[in-house]
């Protein structure tokens, strides 16, 4: 089943707004990964975290990985239309074959 | 970029058949693909780990003679649902990962069955 603790599960925000989630997990990973789904679509790969304190941006995107961790945030600032989607945070563990996802977080962005 | 194919995205079939679904890694070459089953609303369930050359290996609950896996070449793994049910329609999305650092996976678009 599930290890990961992914919040909120759906967000309702106005254009413009900043938006923050994040996910925790009982035991350790060596890499989280945020992607994003768009409906009937796979998932696409936004940003990877492979050191703990790491801190990384893609455009408006910016993801840490916890210093513990057990955990990881996506911000994404000055929310667009096309930010509309699912997000997944994923973890991974050492040996790459074991990776786990959060439930989602169901982003809606108000024009 | 990497970019991983499915094929079919969708496919209706009726109970009692079987349906294969295929995934290919377009650029690059995977050792290793994994095989997900996606409900309405929730999240991806890893179903099956694919390796080249050798069985696959099933997370607990996933019936390896249902779900029949083969991962022929270094660029295509495919996935039989045999004797299909109704329960068994849902969103099949595969992965592909890198042979090289950093080992990144690429999802492929997913595939839709339905069964009737």
């Amino acid at each position: 089943g599930q290890q990961l603790n992914q919040s909120p599960q759906s967000m309702f925000i106005q254009e413009g707004e900043d938006v923050s989630m994040n996910c925790t997990s009982s035991s350790i990973f060596n890499t989280w990964l945020w992607y994003k789904q768009d409906p009937g679509e796979g998932p696409v790969l936004l940003i990877a975290l492979y050191k703990a304190g790491e801190l990384t941006s893609n455009g408006r995107l910016t993801a840490q990985f916890g210093i513990t961790r057990k955990d990881s945030f996506l911000n994404i600032s000055a929310s667009i239309p096309s930010d509309v989607g699912i997000y997944f945070c994923a973890g991974q563990r050492r040996n790459n074959n074991d990776m786990r996802f959060g439930a989602g977080t169901r982003l809606t962005v108000k024009p | 970029g990497a970019v991983v194919s499915q094929h079919p995205s969708r496919v209706i079939c009726k109970s009692g058949t079987s349906v294969k679904i295929e995934c290919r890694s377009l650029d690059f070459q995977a050792t290793t693909m994994f095989w997900y089953r996606q409900f309405p609303k929730q999240s991806l369930m890893l179903m099956a780990t694919s390796n080249e050359g050798s069985k696959a290996t099933y997370e607990q609950g996933v019936e390896k003679d249902k779900f029949l896996i083969n991962h022929a070449s270094l660029t295509l793994s495919t996935l039989t649902v045999t004797s299909a049910h109704p329960e068994d329609s849902s969103f099949y999305i595969c992965s592909a990962r890198e042979n090289r650092g950093p080992y990144e996976q690429y999802f492929g678009p997913g595939t839709r069955l339905t069964v009737t």
